[in-house]
């Protein structure tokens, strides 16, 4: 059974850049989609970005010029990079494993395994 | 992006309740929608996939159809295991942003 863990810091000061990674375990990385979203207390879900196993990156045009994802197959891994965060970026941070199928007339593509959550603070 | 509107955004029912959720896109998504379950304190589980599909071990009360702009989703008797945060979530025009309703928050009556 699949299972996703983020880890990373759980403090990062203002204008400094937030890193986490996911580990993949129980199965592999590779031909699928995975995103991350967060969550900011009380609030609904924002989508941050997706990465495929190729290395092929969508982002969130909201936050698309402070992010970054990259993926180490080689260690069933793939990480998030979120610069110069404010206290508005605090959040829990989640990774999920993107389940997608695409055939003429037919595609689903949805979010069938979560990790956790990773809580992240900006604060000085 | 395609904004998505969920409604309500809370509502109280008793047990055994059927329960209805409405979800209106922006644009037109097709069936490109799925419905997520967060209990508090837990990440999203997804209930249902391309609007109307039941995600293999969710149980046969809740159901989700629609199409175009309009979804719905029910709980046809709403049990206490059910009090969470439901979100529909689209995913048009792939592989454009994915967007999520604001959530409706399900609490027993």
């Amino acid at each position: 059974q699949v299972q996703l863990q983020e880890s990373g810091p759980g403090l990062v000061k203002p204008s400094e850049t937030l890193s986490l990674t996911c580990t993949v375990s129980g199965g592999s990385i590779s031909r699928y989609y995975w995103s991350w979203i967060r969550q900011s207390a009380g609030k609904g879900l924002e989508w941050i970005g997706r990465i495929y196993t190729s290395g092929n990156t969508n982002y969130n045009p909201s936050l698309k010029s402070r992010v970054s994802m990259s993926v180490d197959t080689s260690k069933n891994q793939f990480s998030l990079k979120l610069s110069s965060v404010t206290a508005a970026d605090t959040a829990v941070y989640y990774c999920a494993r993107d389940n997608w199928a695409a055939r003429p007339g037919y595609f689903y593509y949805y979010m069938d395994v979560w990790g956790n959550g990773t809580t992240v603070t900006v604060s000085s | 992006d395609i904004q998505m509107t969920q409604s309500p955004s809370s509502l109280s029912a008793s047990v055994g309740d059927r329960v209805t959720i409405t979800c209106q896109a922006s644009h037109d998504i097709k069936n490109y929608l799925n419905w997520y379950q967060q209990k508090p304190g837990k990440a999203p589980k997804v209930l249902i996939h391309e609007a109307s599909n039941l995600q293999t071990g969710v149980p046969s009360r809740f159901s989700g159809s629609g199409s175009g702009t309009d979804f719905t989703f029910t709980i046809s008797s709403l049990q206490p295991e059910d009090v969470a945060t439901y979100y529909c979530q689209q995913y048009d025009n792939f592989p454009s942003p994915l967007t999520f309703g604001g959530g409706t928050t399900v609490e027993i009556k």
